[in-house]
């Protein structure tokens, strides 16, 4: 199994311009988390899907738009990039909902640049 | 709202020393806890969990004990290695939500 990969790597932008991240996961997982990492912060949710065709916002959604339309894929897309969204993108999948247990397996994370 | 604080780094130390690295949290109810490993150029892995106050999680020779008194989850190995370098994010899941909220996370050194 490979998990949960993303595409691309890297990539570099520039302001105004869009892009979409994919994720992608083949553990036939329910839930699947986009993540922003920045330093000195942490990890901070910007959407989630708790299934196909559903979304919902997370702690930092604004800028962003995510789509679910299959189960094991979850797209997450810029549609004017900002130099503030310069970032490492990671996603995450799991199977069962928080609370007593939640695993969340991450993929190797995007390296975004706006200039 | 809940919340997850822990020690700054970067914490620097000498491979077979001991390590604490220092975790606190504030979540109403019973959250499960969480320890995260993120080695360099990867993506995050669940290193040790504890569901239950006084549970104790542990793997790779890491140790966690979930305090409820304290609310705290501090992290410890005995002897650590050049290889445990990595960032390390304590995290909280609150029972009936599908989110966890995370630590700023802690960079570990590991020197021979």
């Amino acid at each position: 199994n490979a998990g949960v990969t993303q595409t691309p790597k890297f990539r570099v932008l520039k302001t105004g311009q869009s892009m979409t991240l994919l994720c992608a996961q083949d553990m036939n997982h329910e839930y699947m988390y986009w993540y922003r990492q920045d330093p000195g912060m942490g990890l901070r949710l910007i959407h989630y899907s708790v299934g196909e065709g559903t979304t919902a916002k997370g702690e930092v959604p604004d800028g962003y738009n995510v789509s679910r339309l299959k189960k094991q894929n979850f797209l997450l897309g810029l549609e004017s990039a900002a130099p503030s969204q310069t970032s490492v993108y990671f996603c995450a999948s799991s199977s069962q909902r928080g609370g007593s247990y939640n695993e969340q397996f991450f993929g190797p994370g995007t390296r975004l640049t706006v200039l | 709202g809940n919340s997850v604080t822990q020690m700054e780094g970067p914490v620097t130390l000498s491979e077979e020393a001991f390590l604490t690295i220092n975790c606190t949290y504030t979540a109403t109810g019973y959250p499960s806890l969480f320890w995260y490993v993120q080695y360099p150029g990867e993506g995050l892995q669940l290193l040790l969990k504890a569901t239950k106050a006084d549970d104790k999680g542990s793997n790779k020779g890491f140790e966690a004990t979930y305090r409820k008194e304290t609310t705290s989850f501090h992290l410890e190995k005995g002897s650590v290695q050049v290889s445990d370098s990595a960032v390390y994010f304590c995290a909280l899941s609150s029972r009936g939500t599908d989110k966890l909220i995370f630590g700023t996370g802690t960079r570990l050194q590991v020197f021979p």
